[in-house]
């Protein structure tokens, strides 16, 4: 079968770092996404990775490595706002998303 | 960025009536479409995948006959909930993606939020 994990929940210090794990096992795999979701909101695109390495983008972070089925996604300097849902998803063969369930980031002052 | 708009943004409706969902890709062509749903506390579902000019194919578990996919041209598909019941009530959210081979990203509508009474 296909599946995607990834923490439930995560807290975090404002100003410090946190790193959201992803393992995933899928049938094919073209990409990885990460994407914050607001409560109530439509999530937005943060990070695709399909390469192996980091990926870097101004606070935001994402790493694949794909013969390990691993991604993470690293935030720096954390301000209240980041508080949110983190997704992970796979783009499978056949180029549908998988979703994970997702981490509730708590951001505490 | 690629923008895709979602129509309309809330709806409240009765029972039994049907209502339509629009996603509109603004700015680039979409062959494929996705149609998600959320229900609170949980993540995003994959209903169905709207391919232009083409039947949608739904994932297992969704009634075809009660979520009708129309993907007409390449900008626009239309997600109609017939019928609707209170157990509909949810998050629907479309995305859209390029109509290339190399494009990875996927674009999100607003999602449109569906209560019914």
């Amino acid at each position: 079968g296909q599946n995607i994990d990834q923490p439930t929940e995560m807290t975090a210090t404002e100003g410090a770092i946190v790193q959201i794990n992803c393992t995933y096992q899928t049938s094919g795999f073209n990409g990885l996404f990460w994407y914050q979701q607001h409560a109530g909101e439509a999530p937005t695109f943060l990070s695709y990775n399909v390469l192996d390495g980091l990926e870097e983008k101004g606070r935001f972070s994402s790493f694949l490595s794909r013969s390990k089925g691993y991604s993470y996604l690293l935030l720096k300097e954390l301000q209240m706002k980041d508080s949110a849902s983190y997704l992970c998803a796979v783009m499978g063969s056949n180029y549908q998303l998988i979703w994970g369930a997702g981490t509730k980031l708590i951001i505490k002052p | 960025g690629a923008v895709v708009s979602q129509h309309p943004s809330w709806v409240i409706c009765k029972s039994g009536t049907s209502v339509k969902i629009e996603c509109r890709s603004l700015d680039f062509q979409a062959t494929t479409m996705f149609w998600y749903r959320q229900f609170p506390k949980q993540s995003l579902m994959l209903m169905a995948t709207s391919n232009e000019g083409s039947k949608a194919t739904y994932e297992q578990g969704v009634e075809k006959d009660k979520f009708l996919i129309n993907h007409a041209s390449l900008t626009l598909s239309t997600l109609t909930v017939t019928s609707a019941h209170p157990e509909d009530s949810s998050f629907y959210i479309c995305s859209a993606r390029e109509a290339r081979l190399d494009a990875g990203e996927l674009f999100f509508g607003e999602g449109s939020r569906l209560t019914v009474l």
